[in-house]
């Protein structure tokens, strides 16, 4: 089974500020690295994937970099809102896989007002 | 919007049932996904189907089958249900192209007793 690892587990932040985590994955047969949010209540949903070294994805105050080559991913929230509270996943989709996602356990973001 | 639905969202069942947890898309996706969802240990992948009839093992499949007879739709069987099958199943499509997001339903939340 491959390793997904997400840090950190959970984070507090309040309204307003920045915040970023991270995703690391196998640096080999690398094929797609995807993020999804998950709210409480909701079904996940995807916010990006990548798929290639170096590639920046953005939407709205959300964006997210990935290095292939060292295994990495941050996503990266600017301005966090309440709303923004979720929890983000990171899944690792290999060369071999046929679609099949390795998911990471997933940051859990609280914003305070 | 493509949607993907689960037969139920809660569910409670005795120890040694049969049962039976449905998904069906409609966006005529190829590949289809059951994960299970336990706290702390993100996403895991279940089986998977690239097309009708079709299925693959994926991280967890011990004590589950699959059963795939028409491209919308992807069933979970738990031939005899145990305790430790307590969790929140979740089921999601993509259209077919490897790196393609997932689109995951409302998730079954499932109690063993």
């Amino acid at each position: 089974i491959l390793n997904v690892e997400q840090s950190p587990q959970s984070l507090h932040v309040q309204e307003g500020d920045s915040t970023n985590f991270t995703c690391s994955f196998p640096s080999s047969n690398f094929y797609a690295l995807h993020w999804y949010r998950w709210e409480t209540a909701k079904s996940p949903e995807a916010l990006f994937v990548m798929t290639l070294n170096g590639d920046e994805k953005k939407k709205g105050r959300i964006s997210a970099t990935l290095n292939t080559k060292e295994g990495y991913s941050y996503l990266y929230i600017k301005g966090s809102q309440p709303e923004d509270s979720a929890t983000y996943l990171c899944a690792f989709m290999g060369g071999t896989s046929y679609g099949k996602l390795t998911f990471g356990q997933g940051t859990i973001l609280t914003v305070h007002p | 919007d493509v949607k993907v639905t689960q037969s139920s969202r809660y569910l409670v069942k005795r120890t040694g049932e049969k049962v039976f947890l449905e998904c069906v898309q409609d966006m005529d996706h190829e590949n289809m996904f059951w994960y299970r969802q336990d706290p702390g240990l993100g996403l895991r992948l279940i089986y998977f189907s690239y097309d009708v009839k079709m299925k693959e093992k994926g991280d967890i499949p011990e004590g589950y089958s699959v059963s795939r007879e028409k491209k919308e739709r992807f069933s979970l069987i738990l031939e005899s249900a145990s305790t430790n099958q307590t969790s929140m199943y979740l089921c999601a499509s993509s259209p077919g192209p490897r790196a393609d997001e997932q689109y995951f339903g409302p998730g079954t939340r499932l109690t063993v007793t």
